[in-house]
């Protein structure tokens, strides 16, 4: 059964600061990985999408990175801005069926 | 192009009673899939629909059923209020092929008392 961790469950940084959040996963069998930010009492923005034969994918500030053989991936955030304050979720798509299995996610905060 | 929408936004209902939520996918999107939100829970997968098909389905007890419709639109209905049901409903839509990128609605906010 496939379960999605992520590390730490909270961060918070100064303004300004590069930072990693990590997602790892049981079952290397995926289809893809999607990284999400969710704003509080909102719905889910996707950020990324990595299919399983990328290694990475980048959106302005962001980037993400997937190592299948290890179970992990991680979502770099450059130049923190307090307008990223949100909680990040990672989600994977795998096995038989098309479900998203989520990780509880990482609330950040970004101190201005 | 317009992005997944829901409604009701906010909902209040007493135990016993049944609701109806519903999603509109973004056009030319065929699958919807519906998600549970709960503080403790974290989100939950409750089902999928694909082409009018149930494709897929969480661990959910069956007073929990959803339907599609030919233009995609899906509607998810909640029978049997419980205190446990509060929590925010988030639907999304995807084409459905393997790629599998999914694009969420604003959510449903359903209040039982």
């Amino acid at each position: 059964k496939q379960e999605v961790t992520q590390i730490p469950a909270a961060l918070s940084v100064p303004e300004g600061e590069n930072l990693v959040l990590n997602c790892s996963f049981t079952d290397s069998a995926i289809y893809n990985l999607q990284w999400f930010r969710q704003d509080p009492g909102k719905g889910l923005t996707s950020l990324l999408l990595i299919q399983s034969s990328q290694r990475e994918q980048t959106s302005g500030r962001l980037n993400a990175s997937l190592d299948k053989s290890s179970g992990r991936s991680t979502l770099y955030i450059a130049a923190s801005q307090p307008g990223d304050s949100a909680t990040y979720l990672c989600a994977v798509i795998g096995g038989s069926n098309y479900q998203l299995i989520w990780g509880a996610g990482t609330k950040l905060i970004i101190k201005p | 192009k317009a992005g997944v929408t829901q409604t009701p936004r906010y909902l209040i209902k007493t135990r016993g009673q049944q609701v109806t939520l519903s999603c509109s996918p973004i056009s030319g999107h065929r699958s919807v899939s519906w998600y549970q939100q709960t503080p403790g829970q974290g989100l939950q997968f409750l089902f999928e629909y694909f082409s009018e098909t149930q494709r897929n389905k969480g661990n959910f007890p069956g007073r929990f059923s959803g339907r599609q419709f030919s233009n995609s639109r899906s509607e998810m209905n909640v029978s049997t209020l419980e205190l446990g049901d509060s929590a925010l409903y988030l639907c999304a839509s995807s084409h459905g092929g393997s790629s599998y990128e999914q694009y969420f609605g604003p959510g449903t906010r359903l209040t039982v008392t």
